[in-house]
């Protein structure tokens, strides 16, 4: 069964340090979303995708991050400067169409920010 | 503001031991509303999308219900393995993101 794929499972690094988490969505998938969710509190929308640009972005998605899809398969976040509130799990979502249809959601990237 | 209550936060089964989960919504307009699974460490998992009031979705030992402002997960005769945290989302009209209630976290106990 397709599923979505995201990479690296944990990463660690240092205040004000870069970092770019990967996602392969299903491979037939239009529209892209990425959510966080910080320990013991609510998954939380950052942006959608679609074609080749942002469709819609919440209030947590500012400068200091990014998304692009490099290629036909990648979809990435980045965050130019982590500062220790971007600690959370990132997961990555994608479906067929927009709208009503079902995100299907990859198992996460753990990301603590030291 | 586009909002999800659920409730109990944690809850405590005996397996086969039947019960419901709450989520409580307020939203401008309902596209959908959508349960997933979420089992520790891991992504959320897809279960259902119901669309209008008085709709129901069942799946093996869980059935999903839905009304103007509540929805309901019904475990029936829970097994260990059913132990996770259940998360309802909403999705408001004129928007593709999901906006997520706290889960309700269920143990169910041999």
């Amino acid at each position: 069964e397709p599923e979505v794929t995201q990479t690296p499972s944990h990463q660690v690094t240092q205040m004000g340090q870069e970092v770019i988490l990967r996602c392969v969505p299903i491979s037939n998938h239009l529209y892209f979303y990425w959510y966080r969710q910080i320990l013991g509190q609510k998954v939380e929308f950052l942006v959608s995708f679609y074609n080749n640009e942002i469709s819609e972005k919440s209030e947590i998605f500012d400068d200091q991050f990014s998304v692009e899809r490099p290629d036909g398969s990648n979809f990435t976040l980045k965050i130019r400067s982590t500062k220790l509130e971007d600690s959370a799990m990132y997961f990555c979502a994608s479906t067929s169409g927009g709208g009503i249809e079902t995100q299907y959601f990859g198992p996460g990237t753990r990301l603590l920010v030291l | 503001e586009d909002q999800v209550t659920q409730s109990p936060e944690a809850l405590r089964l005996q397996e086969g031991e039947s019960s419901s989960l709450n989520c409580s919504y307020t939203v401008s307009g309902l596209r959908g509303l959508f349960w997933y699974r979420q089992d520790p460490g891991k992504g959320p998992e897809f279960l259902f999308t119901l669309y209008s009031a008085g709709e129901e979705k069942e799946k093996e030992r869980l059935k999903a219900t839905l009304t103007k402002k509540e929805s309901f997960l019904h475990i029936t005769a829970p097994k260990p393995e059913d132990s996770a945290t259940y998360l309802c989302a909403v999705q408001p009209y004129n928007t593709d993101k999901l906006i997520f209630g706290t889960g309700t976290r269920l143990q169910v106990f041999p």
